[in-house]
């Protein structure tokens, strides 16, 4: 079955810098990519995906890229705030499978 | 929109009785359903995956006659924790699937005394 690896599991970063989390995934038939925040308390939320029929997509402050070749996919947020605080999972899928394979996720903390 | 409800969000129960977990999909129909529990800063560990009109998918390890769990409609997933011990207390989280992106709901904390 498919493995998803993800660095680090904690991430310390002044306000307005970058943050890079990276993630490796096994099973090459995989094809779809999510990235997920959970805040405190809440349950995770979706907040960009890729495909493997691309290699970058971006949404504002946020960019997931994607390397087939290598089978490893980051999730990259510019000018971190505060509210970026949370834990960060990455998952990987075949489109036709049910469920996804999740990373052990990766706590950032932005200081202000 | 891929609106995912749980209720109750939170709920505190006597060891011995039972607890019956909601998750429903607010906009859209999910065939399937996850059913996730997640200790303190671990990450997401599959229960289960309930699908429409079938018996639940059950992970190794997780107690069946236990964790029962029921999809009865195409919006509605519901998790029963039966008998409670002072060990299921937990964060447990319910997500479903829609095209192929799992959507998953704010969670309900079970504290068991």
């Amino acid at each position: 079955g498919e493995n998803v690896e993800q660095h680090p599991s904690t991430l310390s970063v002044q306000e307005g810098d970058s943050a890079v989390i990276k993630c490796t995934y096994s099973d090459s038939a995989s094809n779809y990519f999510p990235w997920y925040k959970q805040e405190l308390g809440k349950g995770p939320q979706l907040i960009i995906d890729i495909r493997s029929n691309v290699g970058e997509k971006k949404d504002q402050r946020i960019a997931v890229t994607l390397n087939k070749t290598a089978k490893h996919f980051s999730l990259h947020i510019t000018e971190t705030q505060p509210e970026d605080s949370a834990v960060y999972f990455c998952a990987a899928k075949y489109t036709n499978a049910g469920k996804s394979t999740f990373g052990d996720g990766t706590t950032l903390t932005v200081k202000p | 929109g891929a609106v995912v409800s749980q209720h109750p969000s939170w709920v505190i129960c006597k060891s011995g009785t039972s607890v019956k977990i909601e998750c429903r999909s607010l906009d859209f129909q999910a065939t399937t359903m996850f059913w996730y529990r997640q200790f303190p800063k671990q990450s997401l560990m599959l229960m289960a995956t309930s699908n429409e009109g079938s018996k639940a998918t059950y992970e190794q390890g997780v107690e069946k006659d236990k964790f029962l769990i029921n999809h009865a409609s195409l919006t509605l997933s519901t998790l029963t924790v039966t008998s409670a011990h002072p060990e299921d207390s937990s964060f447990y989280i319910c997500s479903a699937l829609l095209r192929e992106t799992q959507y998953f709901g704010p969670g309900t904390r079970l504290l068991v005394l």
